[in-house]
């Protein structure tokens, strides 16, 4: 149980293209979604907490309106690099987790982003 | 966030016990202490997680010091596909939805 699918797993395009990372939870409600980036040889940075319904939560330092986050209903969130450059290639990792704040987070496998 | 603090790395023989120790002197009454662990290019798995009593499950165990201000998770015998980068991290279930901060975590290297 507890699955997270990300999709897609690995996108390369051009510079000023928008790009969508779609995030599911397969077989369990997911009120709260998270996403991170990571660069290689470095831990996970969180840019956002995004809860069903609302709008997200952005840490600091990371441009809401470069980094669009939507959490439509409870099993899907997206987040949209908006007129991506290549500063933005990263691999961005989402995770969700139930309502009751104690439990585990559940990760996706990550999209590998490269803008050329 | 209260923050943890993990040695860079680790290495352990295989089919012998590792022990993977955290600290975390600030932790709060509400933070739940988990530990997850990351191969490379996939996204983070989840091992373990505990509040003050210690956890035993299929992959892992966790000791949790009396005062809360470290932990120690327990892989009773590593195998090769036990190397990976281990994160000690605190989740408090109290505010924001419990977001959590990575820090830098563990890399275990497993010998043959």
């Amino acid at each position: 149980g507890a699955v997270v699918s990300q999709h897609p797993s690995r996108v390369i395009c051009k510079s000023g293209t928008s790009v969508k990372i779609e995030c599911r939870s397969l077989d369990f409600q997911a009120t709260t979604m998270f996403w991170y980036r990571q660069f290689p040889k470095q831990s996970l940075m969180l840019m956002a907490t995004s809860n069903e319904g609302s709008k997200a939560t952005y840490e600091q330092g990371v441009e809401k309106d470069k980094f669009l986050i939507n959490h439509a209903s409870l099993t899907l969130s997206t987040l949209t690099v908006t007129s991506a450059h290549p500063e933005d290639s990263s691999f961005y990792i989402c995770s969700a987790s139930t309502g009751w704040k104690g439990q585990p987070q559940h990760f996706g496998d990550g999209t590998r982003l490269s803008i050329l | 966030d209260a923050k943890t603090t993990q040695p860079n790395s680790m290495e352990s023989n295989e089919e012998e016990p590792v022990h993977l120790p955290c600290n975390h002197s600030t932790i709060s009454g509400t933070d739940y202490i988990h530990w997850y662990r990351q191969l490379p290019s996939q996204g983070p798995e989840y091992v373990i997680h505990g509040l003050t009593s210690n956890v035993n499950n299929r992959m892992a165990s966790l000791a949790i010091a009396e005062d809360r201000k470290s932990s120690t998770l327990i892989l009773h015998r590593a195998t090769l596909r036990d190397a990976a980068v281990y994160y000690c991290i605190l989740r408090d279930y109290n505010t924001n939805a419990g977001k959590s901060t990575f820090g830098d975590g563990t890399t275990l290297t497993v010998k043959p």
